[in-house]
């Protein structure tokens, strides 16, 4: 199994700002996702984190927009860049294990104003 | 579109009442998982089906994949306020990434 850490846990932001949001797992794993989740709704992939190279995003996501690093096995950061209102959400983390299980962080709640 | 459509939506029912919900796709999966999620938490990972047919229990929990590995369903056995939350499925095309079902928000009253 695997542990996942997220930070912040929530945030209140202001429009045209950037926010970063940390993730970090207890054990290496091969693969890191980042997730998009309205309260009560599906998770919307946003991209798959690669070590050490650029993000694969999903159709309807860019980099300028949703920035990713993973410098290594057990850490990554997806930055929600230039804000609006409509990025509002929960952002989930998660990490795929060798035997294909995937585990969640406990989510970071974005408000914008 | 999302490429896995659960049924249904919402469900609301009472203690000790059996229930299913459904998952479907035109896509054929390498493979298909059921999460479970309850406010301000990840989802959990309940199960893991890859072989068409294969039929897995957890407790009071029945996971089914179909044949065709197009489609599963998730049956519950007297339902307890404690299966509150959301049920996800997510399918996997190439074993790799997992995209996630529209979600079925169940509710058991006590």
């Amino acid at each position: 199994s695997a542990v996942i850490s997220q930070k912040p846990s929530r945030d209140i932001c202001q429009r045209g700002t950037s926010l970063t949001i940390q993730c970090q797992v207890d054990s290496q794993v091969t693969m890191m996702f980042w997730y998009r989740q309205q309260p009560g709704q599906s998770l919307t992939l946003i991209a798959t984190a690669n070590q050490g190279s650029e993000a694969t995003y999903e159709s309807g996501f860019v980099i300028d927009k949703f920035p990713i690093s993973r410098p290594n096995l057990t850490f990554s950061t997806l930055t929600v860049s230039n804000m609006s209102p409509e990025d509002s959400s929960i952002y989930l983390c998660s990490a795929q294990t060798r035997f294909n299980e995937q585990f969640f962080g406990p989510g970071t709640r974005l408000t914008v104003l | 579109t999302q490429l896995l459509e659960q049924s249904p939506q919402f469900l609301s029912i009472q203690e000790g009442e059996n229930l299913t919900v459904y998952c479907n796709s035109s896509s054929v999966f390498s493979s298909l998982q059921w999460y479970r999620q309850e406010p301000g938490e990840g989802p959990v990972l309940l199960v893991t089906v890859v072989t068409g047919g294969e039929v897995k229990k957890l407790k009071r929990l029945t996971f089914q994949f179909g044949d065709a590995r197009k489609d599963s369903s998730l049956h519950i056995t007297a339902a307890q306020p404690g299966d509150t939350g959301l049920y996800l499925c997510a399918g996997s095309l190439t074993g790799n990434q997992f995209y996630f079902g529209t979600g079925t928000s169940l509710t058991v009253i006590p």
